[in-house]
């Protein structure tokens, strides 16, 4: 079975600009969650959706939104890119179907780098 | 509100010798614990997980852990360390009943001489 896999793996942008990270989650999952992962705050939760709806969010600014499609993979939106959203941003999907924490499987990785 | 503290930002271990990596954790209810490992430009890994049950946990590549209620403490170990092993060690709990919102550590960067 295909792992969860990003788009694209590395990406440059300048403030002020938008931009769009991809996640599509293993065959079957109907939850994704992102994380963000920074040297000084190291991985923080911003958000996780399952069956299209966002179940929980992290404390992020606005800027930071997602959406998830019918087929589960999703996307993520930062926009007016701020030099500080410089990250690896994570992406993991799980079965989730309690509702309860399940296993994620952790994606490899979007690399923003915010010029 | 959950947190966790794993202390050590980098340990160093000979080859051969115990891996232990500390980790504490902060919860209002009973939580789920995790170990994950991070190589170089990677994602994590799943090392093991603790939810309900035996307390001991055991995971892929000789990985275990405890979890110790009184101790608040979810330590991970290995017996005999390789050189294989050297990456980044994370900690991470949950709320059960909140779904799939981990809290991380900081990270361990586990260091292997020869």
């Amino acid at each position: 079975k295909a792992g969860v896999t990003q788009t694209p793996r590395y990406l440059i942008k300048t403030r002020g600009q938008q931009v769009t990270l991809s996640c599509s989650p293993i065959s079957g999952h109907r939850s994704v969650s992102w994380y963000q992962q920074t040297p000084g705050q190291g991985l923080q939760f911003l958000f996780e959706y399952f069956s299209e709806t966002q179940r929980n969010k992290g404390n992020f600014p606005g800027r930071f939104s997602g959406r998830q499609f019918s087929n589960s993979r999703s996307e993520m939106n930062v926009s007016t890119l701020e030099l500080g959203d410089s990250a690896l941003y994570l992406c993991a999907s799980s079965l989730a179907a309690s509702g309860r924490t399940d296993t994620q499987y952790f994606g490899p990785g979007t690399r923003l780098t915010v010029l | 509100a959950q947190s966790v503290t794993q202390l050590g930002s980098h340990v160093s271990v000979s080859e051969g010798a115990l891996v232990l990596l500390r980790c504490n954790y902060s919860s209002s209810v009973p939580p789920y614990l995790f170990w994950y490992v991070q190589y170089p430009n990677q994602g994590l890994q799943l090392l093991l997980k603790y939810t309900t049950g035996a307390t001991l946990v055991k995971g892929i590549n000789g990985f275990e852990a405890e979890f110790k209620k009184s101790e608040t403490s979810f330590h991970l170990t290995k017996p005999s360390a390789h050189m294989s092993d050297a990456a980044e060690y994370f900690c991470a709990v949950s709320d059960p009943d909140a779904g799939n919102m981990l809290t991380f550590g900081g990270g361990t960067r586990l260091m292997v001489k020869p």
